[in-house]
């Protein structure tokens, strides 16, 4: 099955910098790969997602990047603002999703 | 946009009954729908795929006689926790995809906290 492994588990930024989160998967049959936002004790909440026929896509501060050969993906946050602090988690679809491990962003005024 | 639907969002039983959390889809017709555990600051562990008018697929190293799942609708999946222990004691969320396509996004219920005391 698929296997998705995300780097790192924690990140500290200060408020303005940026933030990247990096992603691999194993199974070359995925084609959709969304980033999810989990604020404690809440439901996950996508906040963008890519398909494999795309390389990169940008929705204001937030940007994902596709890698299809090297299979890996990245979430780039830039001008963090403290409510962007949250537990980040990438997925991998191919019939059904598997996320990664999170990463707990934490971004300090 | 999509709305799914979780209930209860807290629950709190003792040893040995049976919790059954719901999860409706309120917007949209829902094929599929998936159940997840989640631990604290842990990720999203995926237990078993609820399809409509069929028996669920569950994942590996999940008991289906423990954690039961019924898709009787296109909006509804129920799943029910069995002989609950304290080890059970988790935060469950459930997830529903759109039918006839769709952008294969997921969108989540609010979640079902359980404590088994």
């Amino acid at each position: 099955g698929e296997n998705v492994e995300q780097h790192p588990s924690t990140l500290s930024v200060q408020e303005g910098d940026s933030a990247v989160i990096k992603c691999t998967y194993s199974d070359s049959a995925s084609n959709y790969f969304p980033w999810y936002k989990q604020e404690l004790g809440k439901r996950p909440q996508l906040i963008i997602d890519i398909r494999s026929n795309v390389g990169e896509k940008k929705d204001q501060r937030i940007a994902v990047t596709l890698n299809k050969t090297a299979k890996h993906f990245s979430l780039h946050i830039t001008e963090t603002q403290p409510e962007d602090s949250a537990v980040y988690f990438c997925a991998a679809n191919y019939g059904k999703l598997t996320f990664g491990q999170g990463t707990i962003l934490t971004v300090h005024p | 946009g999509a709305v799914v639907s979780q209930h209860p969002s807290r629950v709190i039983c003792k040893s040995g009954t049976s919790v059954k959390i719901e999860c409706r889809s309120l917007d949209f017709q829902a094929t599929t729908m998936f159940w997840y555990r989640q631990f604290p600051k842990k990720s999203l562990m995926l237990m078993a795929t609820s399809n409509e008018g069929s028996k669920a697929t569950y994942e590996q190293g999940v008991e289906k006689d423990k954690f039961l799942i019924n898709h009787a609708s296109l909006t509804l999946s129920t799943l029910t926790v069995t002989s609950a222990h304290p080890e059970d004691s988790s935060f469950y969320i459930c997830s529903a995809t759109m039918t006839g396509g769709g952008t294969g996004e997921l969108f989540f219920g609010e979640g079902s906290r359980l404590t088994v005391l």
